[in-house]
Parts: C-alpha cells; sequence; structure tokens
C-alpha cells in the first residue's frame, strides 16, 4: 500500500517558537493532502485540507496564521505551528490522497508535539 | 456540522469473543470507513463501504453501510489479543471545494484479555 511519513516523529518545544512538521508521500503523488489534530483520548479533528500550489483550505475555527501550511510538491506538504504554546501540544497527522473521487487517504504516523 | 456518535465508548473483552460497534449520523455520507489505530501512530483503514446496505467483510471483520447512509456497524469475530486498539470510523463527505473530507467518530477502545 502507499506510504505516507511524517517527520519529526515527536518534538518537545518552548513556548513561543515555531515548529515545522513535514509530511511526504513516498510511493505517490499526493494531489491532496489533510492536516489533523488529535487531543489525548479524543478523535482526529481536520485542521485543514491542502491542494498541491494552492492555498489550503481551513477548518472553521483553525488559525490559518498560527497553522500555516504550504504544499509546495506533490510529495511533500508542510504544516507550521507558529508561537507555539502549552495548547498547541497535540498529535498532528497527515494523510494524503492521489485526488479523485473515492480515493483512499493514506495515514501518516503521526508527530507528537509537546510545548513547554 | 457534521457528527458521527460511535458506541460503545470501550469495551472490555474475552479472547475469541466476538466484538460490535457502531455509528450514527444525522448526516448522509457518501463513503463509509472503518479505520484501527495503535497507541502513538495513525489510524490504518480496515474497510470502505460505499453503497447504501452495501456488507463488506475482510477476515474477522464485517461491517455494513446502513440503508439510509447515517449509520454503519463493524463487528470483530473471535477476537485475539492483536485486536486491541482504538476503533474509528469515519464518513466521507465532497467539500464544496471539490475534494473530499472526512469526519470521524469519537472511537471505541477495545480490550482483550488474552
Amino acid at each position: 500500500g502507499a506510504v505516507v511519513s511524517q517527520h519529526p516523529s515527536w518534538v518537545i518545544c518552548k513556548s513561543g517558537t515555531s515548529v515545522k512538521i513535514e509530511c511526504r508521500s513516498l510511493d505517490f503523488q499526493a494531489t491532496t493532502m489533510f492536516w489533523y489534530r488529535q487531543f489525548p483520548k479524543q478523535s482526529l479533528m481536520l485542521m485543514a485540507t491542502s491542494n498541491e500550489g494552492s492555498k489550503a483550505t481551513y477548518e472553521q475555527g483553525v488559525e490559518k496564521d498560527k497553522f500555516l501550511i504550504n504544499h509546495a510538491s506533490l510529495t511533500l506538504s508542510t504544516l507550521t505551528v507558529t508561537s507555539a504554546h502549552p495548547e498547541d501540544s497535540s498529535f498532528y497527522i497527515c494523510s494524503a490522497t492521489e485526488g479523485g473521487e473515492g480515493n483512499e487517504q493514506f495515514f501518516g504516523p503521526g508527530t507528537r508535539l509537546t510545548v513547554l | 456540522g457534521q457528527q458521527l456518535n460511535q458506541s460503545p465508548q470501550s469495551m472490555f473483552i474475552q479472547e475469541g469473543e466476538d466484538v460490535s460497534m457502531n455509528c450514527t449520523s444525522s448526516s448522509i455520507f457518501n463513503t463509509w470507513l472503518w479505520y484501527k489505530q495503535d497507541p502513538g501512530e495513525g489510524p490504518v483503514l480496515l474497510i470502505a463501504l460505499y453503497k447504501a446496505g452495501e456488507l463488506t467483510s475482510n477476515g474477522r471483520l464485517t461491517a455494513q453501510f446502513g440503508i439510509t447512509r447515517k449509520d454503519s456497524f463493524l463487528n470483530i469475530s473471535a477476537s485475539i489479543p492483536s485486536d486491541v486498539g482504538i476503533y474509528f470510523c469515519a464518513g466521507q463527505l465532497l467539500t464544496q471545494g471539490g475534494s473530499e473530507k472526512l469526519v470521524f467518530g469519537k472511537g471505541t477502545k477495545l480490550t482483550v484479555n488474552p
């Protein structure tokens, strides 16, 4: 099956700093990538949808200036958490799809962010 | 917005027992999916349902898409210790922008006692 990787797998940072998380599709071209956030013992919540070469579409309540998404190529999307605060600590998961109707979303292994 | 109500929230069973969990929604979804998530990892797709009323099996797993496209159940037969994890239902729908987004249920945490 298709493989999606994330880097780093975990990161600890100080409050006020910015953190970049990478999501890569390893063996397919991802026209669309999704970013989710999952708090402990809770479900995955979609943050934004990004299509290669265009601006991301953010879900209601997600600040686009705080969570910067760049989908510069068909195999890479990045999520930058700017000026991170402890409440941003969460498990961030990306998924990727080749696009088109009915295409499966392949999920990455997630990135655990802890903001001190 | 769309919400999926998943139950039960958690289950504790003995190895060899059958398990059933379900999801309901007030919204209609094009596709219904069941995922399993192990601790510290991303979810893995178990079964995808595309047609109303569809009944699909994947090994010991069986899932059905409700006739109204508003509900689904997942059954696991003869559970084994490696079935431990959190199971999520997810509904897929088409956004105005043309992409397909997933709405997840709150999950069912399964514990299997050997």
